[in-house]
C-alpha cells in the first residue's frame, strides 16, 4: 500500500462545476499536509496546507480527518486556469520526511 | 514567497557523461535542501535530504556514489549525475526549507530536464 494515495482522476469538468478530490495517508506518526498544484513540465507550487480545524483560501477549502487519515480538496466555481495535476503532501520526522501523491488531474472545459 | 532557482533548465547528454545540477535559494538561507526526480507521468520521489555542511542523507534504492550531492552553503546544492546513462532521463526538482528544523514548507526550484543520449 502506498504512503499516500490519491484518487486518480482524471477529473474532467464544466466551467463552474465544484470538483472534490480525496487523499488518505498510511502512516499515523505523519505531522502536516499539504496541497500542491503542478502545471505540466513545471515544478510543484504550494496552494494550501491543511489544518485539522478545515480552512479555506477564496474558491479553494481543505479539510483534515487525523481519526480516518483523510485529506480532501474541494474547488468551487471551477475555472479554466484550474486545470493541472494536485499533489496530496504528507510530512513528518519533523519535516525532513515529505511524501507526495501521485496526484490527480484536472481538466476544466469551457 | 521564497525563490529557489535551479541551473540547468535543460541537458542532453551522451551516455556515460557526469552531468551537474545546481540550485539556489536566492533570498533565504535554506539549511536542507531536497532533491526530488519525477518521471513522465509520475509523482516527485524523494531521492535525497542535504543539510548544509553534512553528508545527504538518501533515500532507498538510490544510489549515493552515482548521485553525488553537495551542500556547501546555506544557498547552493549541487547534484551530479555521474556516468549518466538514458534510464536517468528524468525531471530532477529540488526544494529548499528556510528552518533548521526542517520547515514544513518546501520552495521548489523550477526543475531540470536531463535527457541522457
Amino acid at each position: 500500500r502506498k504512503e499516500v494515495e490519491q484518487d486518480p482522476g482524471p477529473f474532467n469538468v464544466p466551467e463552474g462545476a465544484t470538483v472534490a478530490f480525496n487523499c488518505t495517508y498510511s502512516n499515523s506518526a505523519s505531522q502536516s499536509f499539504f496541497w500542491y498544484r503542478q502545471d505540466c513540465r513545471k515544478e510543484p507550487k504550494l496552494l494550501m496546507s491543511v489544518y485539522s480545524s478545515g480552512n479555506e483560501d477564496g474558491r479553494f477549502t481543505a479539510q483534515l480527518n487525523r481519526a480516518s487519515q483523510y485529506i480532501s480538496l474541494l474547488i468551487r466555481d471551477s475555472k479554466l486556469s484550474d486545470s493541472a495535476t494536485y499533489l496530496c503532501v504528507v510530512t513528518y520526522t519533523g519535516g525532513f520526511k515529505t511524501i507526495f501523491g501521485a496526484g490527480t488531474r484536472l481538466f476544466v472545459k469551457a | 514567497g521564497a525563490v529557489v532557482s535551479q541551473h540547468p533548465s535543460w541537458v542532453i547528454c551522451k551516455s556515460g557523461t557526469s552531468v551537474k545540477i545546481e540550485c539556489r535559494s536566492l533570498d533565504f538561507q535554506a539549511t536542507t535542501m531536497f532533491w526530488y526526480r519525477q518521471f513522465p507521468k509520475q509523482s516527485l520521489m524523494l531521492m535525497a535530504t542535504s543539510n548544509e555542511g553534512s553528508k545527504a542523507t538518501y533515500e532507498q534504492g538510490v544510489e549515493k556514489d552515482k548521485f553525488l550531492i553537495n551542500h556547501a552553503s546555506l544557498t547552493l546544492s549541487t547534484l551530479t549525475v555521474t556516468s549518466a546513462h538514458p534510464e536517468d532521463s528524468s525531471f530532477y526538482i529540488c526544494s529548499a526549507t528556510s528552518s533548521g528544523t526542517g520547515a514544513e514548507t518546501q520552495y521548489f526550484g523550477p526543475g531540470t530536464r536531463l535527457l541522457v543520449l
